[in-house]
């Protein structure tokens, strides 16, 4: 089946610095979604995707989807502590299945 | 405009009894998707559905887990019987279309004790 790698698995930044998180496969995804789960909650859509080399802002927050259509990255600028949570990303295919990464811990150090 | 609803928030049964999950996804999403996350892992697919029909089941463990979304609406999930590795958060999610993307529930936390 599908699968995602999406490194890092964890990140320790200082309040005020960037971060940047990726997902790559094998396998080819029309969309690319990026979530944060907060303890409890469930995930919140930050960022989509739908269109090969696209580049999306929202905030502090740029997401790409990669030419070839098989990896994604995450920026997120000028950390802030509510930024703390678990990052996933999630590749679409066109027949609307998602598969999801294992997602990245950040935790920013005030 | 009210997002995904889910009930309950939390559940704690003891093992072989059944429990069942209600999801309200956002006014007209014609996709709806159950999913189960285990601790410290990202969600994974049990069933999607395109209005009233199950288009995406390869995942759901049949013997003892079912799904239903009558009239294309809300949707339930039941585990019959349920046993330890069944504790889970159990997410609903819904989208507008088939390749839209997907807004999810708060979850409902089952435990099985």
């Amino acid at each position: 089946g599908q699968q995602l790698n999406q490194s890092p698995q964890s990140m320790f930044i200082q309040e005020g610095e960037d971060v940047s998180m990726n997902c790559t496969s094998s396998s080819i995804f029309n969309t690319w979604l990026w979530y944060k789960q907060d303890p409890g909650e469930g995930p919140v859509l930050l960022i989509a995707l739908y269109k090969a080399g696209e580049l999306t802002s929202n905030g502090r927050l740029t997401a790409q989807f990669g030419i070839t259509r098989k990896d994604s990255f995450l920026n997120i600028s000028a950390s802030i502590p509510s930024d703390v949570g678990i990052y996933f990303c999630a590749g679409g295919t066109s027949y609307g299945k998602l598969t999801f990464g294992q997602g990245t811990i950040l935790t920013v150090h005030p | 405009e009210a997002g995904v609803v889910q009930s309950p928030r939390y559940k704690i049964i003891e093992k072989k009894q059944p429990v069942a999950f209600w999801c309200n996804p956002i006014s007209g999403h014609n996709t709806l998707y159950w999913y189960r996350q285990n601790l410290g892992q990202g969600p994974e697919l049990l069933i999607r559905y395109e209005n009233e029909e199950a288009v995406d089941d390869s995942q759901l463990p049949k013997d003892r887990f079912s799904a239903e979304r009558l009239k294309g609406v809300d949707s339930t999930l039941k585990i019959q019987p349920a046993e330890l590795g069944d504790s889970a958060v159990y997410l609903c999610a819904s989208s507008l279309e088939l390749q839209g993307s997907a807004f999810f529930g708060q979850g409902t936390r089952l435990t099985v004790v």
